[in-house]
């Protein structure tokens, strides 16, 4: 299985500040065939379901506010948030889904305002 | 619009069986692989399987492979998780997520997750 590792654990930003969550998968997540990167960002608010916010590594899903950006190929990826907002708050998760059966996650990073 | 119903927290004793539904709606409901996701309480998420409904396949994780079961109803557009042999480490949060693209065989990888059930509760206690 391909493991996801994020990094840091939990993060406290200040308002209107840059935040940033990596995440590392141990083998590449790359189809070369298309150049696309199997790598989802999902953010999760206590209480309800994880969002979709970025597919194939750089794609904003609709709707998602263009302070989220994701960037990375093969096996290290970012997501940022160019300028952090109270709604922000929540966990967010990486996941590959070059491979399956399974698809994996990362451990999630708490993202909490300074 | 899309959604995902699902039913309702259960409490379970262990070694018995429960069987989790998802509603869906707003699709054509056989296009769409249907995924389900776990999430034990203050953990992280864990795929379990996916099932699409035009063909009625379903794909396991290997971890559950033996006690768990996907299906589908056409009729009611509905999506079942039927979990088996129920231990404590099985209590947490169960989603049904569709895959973001419709289902192309001719596509051999995954898909990001692009709507989710609001999640069931199993609580498994003796």
């Amino acid at each position: 299985d391909i493991v996801m590792t994020q990094s840091p654990d939990s993060l406290a930003v200040s308002l209107g500040e840059r935040a940033t969550i990596n995440c590392k998968s141990s083998q590449s997540v790359l189809d070369t065939s298309n150049k696309r990167n199997y790598l989802a960002w999902y953010q999760q608010k206590a209480g309800q379901p994880p969002k979709l916010l970025i597919y194939w590594a750089s794609t904003r899903e609709s709707g998602v506010p263009d302070r989220f950006s994701g960037s990375g190929s093969a096996t290290d990826f970012t997501l940022a948030i160019s300028s952090l907002q109270p709604e922000d708050v929540a966990v967010y998760y990486c996941q590959q889904y070059y491979t399956t059966p399974p698809y994996t996650f990362g451990q999630g990073t708490k993202l909490e305002i300074k | 619009q899309v959604q995902l119903v699902q039913s309702g927290a259960e409490v379970k004793t262990p070694g018995s069986s429960v069987k989790v539904s998802c509603k869906t709606s707003g699709y054509t409901f056989s296009s769409y692989l249907i995924n389900w996701v776990r999430q034990a309480p203050g953990q992280g998420l864990e795929w379990m399987g996916g099932i699409i409904p035009f063909f009625g396949a379903p794909n396991y994780a290997q971890k559950f492979q033996g006690r768990v079961t996907l299906t589908t109803d056409e009729s009611t557009r509905t999506v079942y998780m039927d979990l088996r042999n129920l231990r404590s480490e099985d209590t947490a949060v169960y989603f049904c997520a569709r895959d973001h693209l419709p289902y192309d065989s001719a596509v051999k990888r995954g898909d990001a997750f692009d709507m989710w059930g609001q999640g069931t509760m199993v609580i498994v206690s003796s």
